[in-house]
């Protein structure tokens, strides 16, 4: 099995309403990513977890709450957004660190209304 | 802060024409991935390089590092319809410990 799953694929949210995004891998690996990205842009790092630690959090605002329940599910609560963080957020894992490559969900398309 | 920017941003390109994209680095790079992300779709890993000058081929795509280590750089020969897509260099620094993706490269391809 070489997938990482998210779900749900699409999130149309109110600004005072509370989600989460999930996201599942069962390759073994021990570092799983958030990623943000807008449309024609880059993926930009959000959150890395390592060995089900937070390691990296690219100063993103409290509204974006990561866990790691365990080594294969990575989930992102959310609270309290705003219209621009409407975007697709990408889960990723990989092997060990980042120096390995990267397998990539098919996102969540979050819209903030 | 450490930057990878590509250029082109942008390249239409006409059915069996060749096509490459530069990815170029503020900081000296640990390694650097490739990654093609499809209209509608998500990042898919190509490749990794590693060291100084390195040269990988895959099929009709050929990657290069550069000796400083800090540009790379992706040629498609004889592109075809499915070649359309995003492609993405990402870097990885140790200074950071992160990996940076590039601005992306959009190609088209008109068959």
């Amino acid at each position: 099995d070489t997938e990482v799953t998210q779900t749900p694929k699409h999130l149309v949210m109110g600004m005072t309403n509370k989600k989460s995004l999930k996201c599942e891998q069962h390759m073994g690996h021990r570092a799983m990513y958030w990623y943000k990205q807008k449309a024609k842009k880059p993926p930009e790092l959000m959150f890395v977890y390592s060995y089900e630690k937070l390691s990296i959090n690219e100063s993103v605002p409290s509204r974006f709450s990561p866990e790691c329940p365990n080594s294969s599910l990575l989930n992102l609560h959310l609270h309290a957004l705003q219209p621009e963080d409407s975007a697709l957020y990408l889960c990723a894992s990989s092997q060990a660190n980042t120096l390995d490559e990267a397998f990539f969900g098919q996102g969540t398309r979050l819209t903030v209304v | 802060g450490q930057q990878v920017m590509q250029i082109p941003q942008y390249q239409h390109v006409q059915e069996g024409e060749d096509f490459t994209t530069y990815c170029n680095s503020s900081t000296t790079l640990s390694n650097i991935q490739w990654y093609k992300q499809r209209p509608g779709g998500h990042p898919v890993f190509l490749i990794q390089l590693v060291k100084s000058g390195e040269v990988k081929k895959q099929k009709r795509l050929t990657f290069q590092f550069g000796e400083a280590k800090k540009n790379s750089s992706l040629h498609i020969t004889a592109t075809q319809t499915t070649d359309v897509g995003t492609y993405f260099c990402a870097g990885f620094s140790y200074n950071t410990d992160k990996l940076i993706f590039g601005t992306g490269t959009r190609l088209q391809v008109f068959p």
